[in-house]
């Protein structure tokens, strides 16, 4: 069965400073992986997915298949990205969308 | 677009009681799911629906659980009878196919006591 873990519970960082929130996966097919951000009293929405490799709002994420792992980044941590980010995974044929525990970034000022 | 309805936003029972959760998701989406999402923790897939088959359900107690897709659209998910450990956000979303972007809705606020 397919799990995806994100071990930090709380990431806290100044402004201006590099923020990376971890993702590690374990699925023996070829998964999708996304990240999901819920900002406060808002729906859960979409972040970025990696098959897209874009980067959105700043953040970028990269599909480590020998590490299985999916860690989002961004050079530059901004007060609105304070918020709930949850990183998930689909299957092959899209079934099964699976997330982790979330980590809550706090951006300070 | 209208994004995924959910209703009602708050319930508060008594445990034993039952309680259902309706879902109404977006026009055209063919994939439904419902997510039990306890405090503290990340959304738990119970049940996925493509149209108004499932796809997987698992993780779902079927013993006190169950969920219908009417038509493959509106969904509406039942716990009967509820315990405590019950007590979670459920939330529904729903995508154009399990590959896209999965459109969430506020989600319903269920507490049992």
């Amino acid at each position: 069965a397919q799990r995806v873990t994100q071990p930090e519970k709380l990431l806290s960082v100044f402004k201006g400073a590099p923020v990376e929130l971890k993702c590690n996966y374990s699925y023996s097919g070829s998964p999708e992986l996304f990240w999901y951000v819920q900002y406060s009293r808002q729906r859960l929405q979409l972040l970025l997915r990696h098959i897209s490799r874009e980067s959105i709002k700043g953040f970028t994420a990269d599909l480590n298949k020998g590490e299985t792992s999916f860690h989002l980044k961004k050079p530059f941590a901004q007060e609105e990205d304070s918020a709930m980010y949850y990183c998930a995974l689909a299957t092959r044929g899209g079934n099964m969308l699976t997330f982790g525990g979330g980590t809550r970034l706090m951006v300070k000022p | 677009e209208a994004g995924v309805a959910q209703s009602p936003r708050y319930k508060i029972i008594e445990k034993r009681q039952s309680v259902a959760f309706w879902c109404n998701p977006i026009s055209g989406h063919a994939t439904l799911y419902w997510y039990q999402q306890i405090l503290g923790q990340g959304p738990k897939l119970l049940i996925q629906f493509q149209n108004n088959g499932v796809v997987d359900d698992s993780q779902l107690p079927k013993d006190r659980f169950s969920a219908e897709r009417l038509k493959g659209v509106d969904s509406t998910l039942k716990i009967q009878p509820a315990k405590l450990e019950d007590s979670a956000v459920y939330l529904c979303a729903s995508s154009l196919t399990g590959w896209a972007e999965a459109f969430f809705g506020q989600g319903t606020r269920l507490t049992v006591v």
